[in-house]
């Protein structure tokens, strides 16, 4: 899988949109943006993913480069409750044996303030 | 209805104990995870069984040993604990060809 790179902190005022970055410049033409999160003492949460275009779902936004280099999570209206580390990962789809594992990176720690 | 279910929540045990973590999903999900966050909060993957084969198996030393009696079902037992073994596991469950892992919430795992 192809890595990413991610800050390793960022902040978000309530209420503001969080726009946090992911850089994954080595990816496959074949691998898709994963962004999950992991809420303090809780299971990673998936949020949302992508291969080329745009994708927007109930929790977030995904902006991809048109080079699939780099891609943009965007939590339109941030509250306290999104505090969490996010990561961004990538990943090859649909096929079988070890390509299927999630490999997690150090992730963005995203605090929301009032 | 809880979508992947762990026991216990917290797990409390003296140095070369035997303990087992229960994980079963509802979910019909036919692929299995375990993963291990250590106290950096690395979440690493140790196993994975898709309609209970084996498939992933990370270098994880045999101490481990992960049993699935069904596909909704992925056990992890673990032999002589060690000090290091303190952390968190998590397991998950996907379907075998489409997007997004469902995590459990966790067994903290201190061993004294």
């Amino acid at each position: 899988d192809a890595k990413t790179t991610q800050p390793p902190s960022m902040d978000c005022a309530e209420g503001r949109a969080a726009n946090l970055p992911c850089n994954h410049s080595t990816i496959s033409g074949n691998e898709y943006v994963y962004w999950y999160r992991q809420i303090h003492s809780q299971g990673p949460q998936y949020i949302i993913h992508g291969l080329k275009n745009n994708e927007t779902n109930e929790m977030a936004s995904l902006i991809i480069t048109e080079d699939r280099k780099s891609s943009t999570l965007i939590l339109p209206h941030a509250t306290l409750r999104d505090t969490a580390v996010y990561y961004c990962i990538v990943r090859v789809e649909g096929s079988g044996g070890s390509n299927y594992k999630l490999t997690f990176g150090k992730g963005t720690l995203l605090t929301v303030n009032p | 209805d809880t979508a992947v279910s762990q026991t216990p929540k917290y797990l409390v045990t003296q140095m070369g104990n035997d303990k087992s973590i229960k994980c079963e999903q509802n979910l019909g999900h036919d692929t299995m995870y375990w993963y291990k966050q250590d106290s950096k909060k690395f979440l690493k993957i140790m196993f994975s069984y898709n309609n209970k084969e084996l498939i992933i198996n990370e270098t994880v030393p045999n101490r481990f040993s992960p049993k699935s009696p069904d596909k909704a079902h992925l056990n992890l037992h673990i032999n002589s604990l060690e000090l290091g073994d303190s952390a968190v596991y998590f397991c998950a469950s996907s379907h075998w060809s489409l997007y997004g892992y469902t995590f459990g919430s966790g067994t903290r795992l201190t061993v004294v």
